[in-house]
């Protein structure tokens, strides 16, 4: 079965710290990738995606994110975070594709930006 | 303008009732998801809908039945509310392809 690992799951930064959130998954088929946010209090927001090409993407407020199909990693990164970052970040992989086009979640990470 | 959009957005009641969340999406999508998120976050897709047809039923009790009237709209009914059922329901909804889901605000229910 398809499984999503977010292995921080609580993670506390000072304003203007790097930032790096990991993922992995376990399928070895083809794979849809996302990273989406849950800021408090407010439904999932998409911050990026990755279906093919370039395994380096780059999503909204400055983030980006790494497939790396070796590793079946698929990491979240910022340069420097700010305060709004606070949030909880969810990676999700879709496998299945078609009719079965569902959205297996990691468990979360709960970003915590101290000013 | 509302993407996708769910009433109500909270809902407390006793166990053993029964109710109904309701969903709707105007962004001409063909797809639409119930996921629902318990008390540690955790994300758990429950059903979909492709054209008013049923495509996911995962692991789900028979209390809770989703129902399609068309392609814009997804409810969910629960009968015989349990204390387990307490969670954020989430409403999505995607393309066809190219898979990508957008959610609704949330419905928090709350089971006493």
């Amino acid at each position: 079965a398809q499984s999503v690992s977010q292995h921080n799951h609580h993670v506390i930064l000072s304003e203007a710290a790097s930032l790096e959130l990991g993922c992995n998954y376990s399928y070895g088929g083809t794979v849809n990738l996302f990273w989406y946010v849950q800021y408090p209090g407010q439904h999932l927001q998409l911050l990026l995606k990755y279906f093919s090409g370039d395994p380096l993407v780059k999503g909204i407020k400055g983030f980006e994110a790494e497939f790396i199909k070796s590793k079946f990693s698929f990491n979240l990164r910022k340069p420097s975070v700010q305060w709004s970052d606070t949030a909880e970040y969810f990676c999700a992989v879709n496998a299945g594709g078609g009719a079965t086009n569902k959205l297996i979640f990691g468990t979360g990470t709960l970003l915590a930006v101290q000013p | 303008d509302t993407a996708v959009s769910q009433t109500p957005k909270y809902l407390v009641t006793q166990m053993g009732n029964d109710k109904s969340i309701k969903c709707e999406q105007n962004l001409g999508h063909d797809t639409m998801y119930w996921y629902k998120q318990d008390s540690k976050k955790f994300l758990k897709i429950m059903f979909s809908y492709n054209n008013k047809e049923l495509i996911i039923n995962e692991t789900v009790p028979n209390r809770f039945s989703p129902k399609s009237p068309d392609k814009a709209h997804l409810n969910l009914h629960i009968n015989s509310l349990e204390l387990g059922d307490s969670a954020v329901y989430f409403c999505a909804s995607s393309q066809y392809s190219p898979y990508e889901q957008y959610f609704g605000p949330g419905t928090r229910l709350t089971v006493t």
